[in-house]
């Protein structure tokens, strides 16, 4: 069973299109983020959401709109793609409290905006 | 400069050798350390994580964190070639729940 599972894996699109990814945990935890990882394998946070309220809101262009309908849920919608959009995004989730405030990832959405 | 540094590698060691990875951070209000797995096409996975200065081991393991000094390290002893993968070195507690990484070490053991 996964634990922080993401969807699609793969994405492939145009510039100009607009896509989404999705993202649910199991884990029961109360905070969800996602991450970007460029091509030289930095992860940078993008947004937290704990509870399903933003937390965390890094600097990032307001084409891409978090949302969460609820804790298990944290989607990621991207207005007007761009060459420079195309990275590997990984959801994670958390536990306020927990060991570390650990994280957990996804497997990764690798998007390539051609 | 980056709030964490990490050699980027490649790192390459024959099977059976004691691999050897670190970091350094400028931020002192880091509190809580870990260190991460990247295989190739994969999400990263958790390690090892620790709060304290000194050292931690879980099995082949040893995670070691020196606060004085800004500087944390992962010891991984008879390595294998499973062991191939990029470690990330992540630290955490300056800003609630935001884990701040390191570029991430690329290993490779070889047989």
């Amino acid at each position: 069973d996964t634990a922080v599972s993401q969807t699609p894996k793969y994405l492939v699109t145009q510039m100009g299109n607009d896509k989404s990814i999705k993202c649910e945990q199991n884990l029961g935890h109360d905070t969800m983020y996602w991450y970007k990882q460029d091509s030289k394998k930095f992860l940078k946070i993008m947004f937290s959401y704990n509870n399903k309220e933003l937390i965390i809101n890094e600097t990032v262009p307001n084409r891409f709109s978090p949302k969460s309908p609820d804790k298990a849920h944290l989607n990621l919608h991207i207005n007007s793609l761009e060459l420079g959009d195309s990275a590997v995004y990984f959801c994670a989730s958390s536990q306020t409290g927990g060991p570390g405030n650990t994280i957990y990832f996804g497997e990764g959405s690798w998007l390539t905006v051609v | 400069q980056k709030e964490v540094e990490q050699d980027p590698g490649p790192l390459s060691v024959p099977e059976g050798a004691i691999v050897s990875l670190n970091c350094t951070y400028s931020n002192s209000a880091f509190q809580y350390f870990m260190w991460y797995r990247q295989y190739s096409r994969k999400g990263p996975e958790l390690l090892m994580y620790t709060y304290s200065s000194g050292n931690k081991e879980d099995g082949r393991f040893t995670a070691q964190v020196d606060k004085s000094s800004k500087y944390i390290s992962l010891f991984i002893r008879d390595s294998q070639p499973s062991d191939s993968a990029t470690y990330l070195c992540a630290i955490g507690g300056a800003a609630g729940n935001k884990l701040t990484f390191g570029g991430g070490t690329r290993v490779l053991v070889k047989p």
